[in-house]
């Protein structure tokens, strides 16, 4: 079986750092995705790469970038760490074709002092 | 656009009850459908997943959805709990053709002994 794994697994910032997540996959999925999970709000999506070297916009892209390096793996950097933010980044994968059910990894925990 | 809504953010039940947890989607088109479980400190499990045929669609540990499309629902069920299936349940929809997974906020489900 695969596993997605996601590094670092606790980060703390500064305020305006900024900061960067990564996600490798070892599934051999050409699509994945980044996910924001705050308490009581569930998941919204920041970016998506549909294949190697395609990236997409999700809902909550403002504030962050992302890069597809290669298949099996993708970042995402929070540009400007806001003071006091928490939340939880979860990065996903899904193999080819639409309508698949992601993936997860076991995620992020971001704190921001 | 797509979206989902978990109307219950909590239920309690006992266990050996049986269970009912709510969702509703809103989509022009018939969408994919999944639920996930998410266990504390890690990421989202797949429980389940439905897009056409048989409405009542089975998964893991005794899971089943019954999919509506006079409702627009996807309610998850389960005929007796186990202590052990406490936890945050998650409803998630995908339009056809499309690689985009929105998720609803999420139940937290407490299984009292």
């Amino acid at each position: 079986g695969g596993i997605i794994t996601q590094t670092p697994k606790f980060l703390i910032g500064q305020e305006g750092q900024k900061l960067t997540l990564k996600c490798q996959q070892n599934f051999n999925h050409d699509t994945m995705y980044w996910y924001r999970q705050d308490s009581g709000k569930g998941l919204r999506l920041i970016y998506y790469s549909i294949t190697e070297n395609d990236l997409q916009k999700g809902d909550l892209s403002e504030g962050y970038d992302a890069s597809r390096e290669k298949k099996s793996s993708f970042s995402l950097t929070v540009t400007s760490a806001q003071k006091n933010e928490m939340a939880v980044f979860l990065c996903a994968s899904s193999i080819q074709g639409n309508n698949q059910a992601p993936l997860f990894g076991e995620g992020t925990r971001l704190s921001v002092l | 656009a797509q979206s989902v809504t978990q109307p219950d953010a909590r239920v309690t039940v006992s266990e050996g009850a049986s269970l009912q947890l709510r969702c509703k989607y809103s989509s022009s088109v018939t969408p994919y459908l999944f639920w996930y479980v998410q266990y504390p400190r890690q990421g989202l499990q797949l429980l389940l997943k439905y897009y056409s045929g048989d409405p009542v669609v089975q998964g893991v540990n005794g899971f089943e959805a019954e999919f509506s499309k006079s409702n627009s629902s996807f309610h998850l069920r389960k005929a007796s709990v186990h202590w052990s299936d406490s936890a945050v349940y998650f409803c998630a929809v995908s339009i056809t053709g499309g690689y985009k997974v929105v998720f609803g906020s999420g139940t937290r489900l407490l299984v009292s002994p």
